[in-house]
């Protein structure tokens, strides 16, 4: 299997502009979750979604933040319109077994809005 | 509120020599886990405890767990360069919202 994929890896946009991160999860696995990295914050989880159905998505900052997952092998994270406090790396994560199971991470787009 | 908490935050040795990283959390839990994370890359998983358990080894790596201390250690021996990486805990809480939750690292540096 090659992992948990995400794309872009790299993304530099400018304030205002929408922004689509992608994420590929692991073939059979039915949680995936996406998180925020930053220096100060650390990592957080942003949404997590269980068979396609998002769960809990206490942890999107604002409104300007939505998931969506329209199939077991795909999900976005959107952020429109994009502000400089967003710049941070998005990893997106898979499961097998739950939400506390051990979770396999992509490589991370890391965003910078200027 | 940060659930699991690193320490040290940076920890530099020279190769060979042994690394240990400790944990503390706050509320009771299921299971703890360790994972790392190399520079520009994503978490990678190395190992879990659960909350019955005191001690599990997995090749170079030795996790300890206290519960009655909330308190965790990540022990890697024979240290490598490619060792250096960050090092996270992740708790799950019994109560409240099943999340894991991720400390804010300790960043190692093993030098050759």
């Amino acid at each position: 299997d090659a992992g948990v994929i995400q794309s872009p890896r790299h993304e530099v946009t400018e304030m205002g502009q929408e922004v689509t991160l992608r994420c590929k999860p692991i073939s059979g696995h039915d949680y995936l979750f996406w998180y925020r990295q930053t220096m100060m914050r650390g990592l957080e989880l942003l949404i997590y979604f269980n068979n396609n159905v998002p769960i809990d998505d206490s942890g999107m900052p604002e409104d300007r933040f939505s998931a969506k997952m329209p199939n077991a092998s795909f999900s976005t994270l959107k952020i429109q319109p994009s502000e400089p406090r967003d710049s941070a790396v998005y990893f997106c994560a898979s499961s097998l077994f739950g939400l506390v199971d051990t979770q396999y991470f992509g490589p991370g787009t890391r965003l910078t809005v200027l | 509120s940060q659930q699991g908490e690193e320490d040290p935050q940076a920890l530099s040795i020279q190769e060979g020599e042994n690394a240990t990283m400790n944990c503390s959390y706050k509320t009771s839990i299921n299971n703890l886990q360790w994972y790392r994370q190399n520079s520009g890359r994503g978490l990678v998983h190395l190992i879990l405890i659960r909350s019955n358990e005191r001690e599990k080894h997995s090749g170079r790596l030795r996790v300890t767990l206290d519960t009655s201390k909330k308190s965790s250690s990540l022990l890697i021996t024979a240290s490598r360069a490619a060792d250096t990486a960050s090092y996270f805990c992740a708790t799950d809480e019994i109560q409240g919202a099943q999340k894991l939750v991720f400390g804010q690292g300790t960043r190692l540096t093993i030098n050759p």
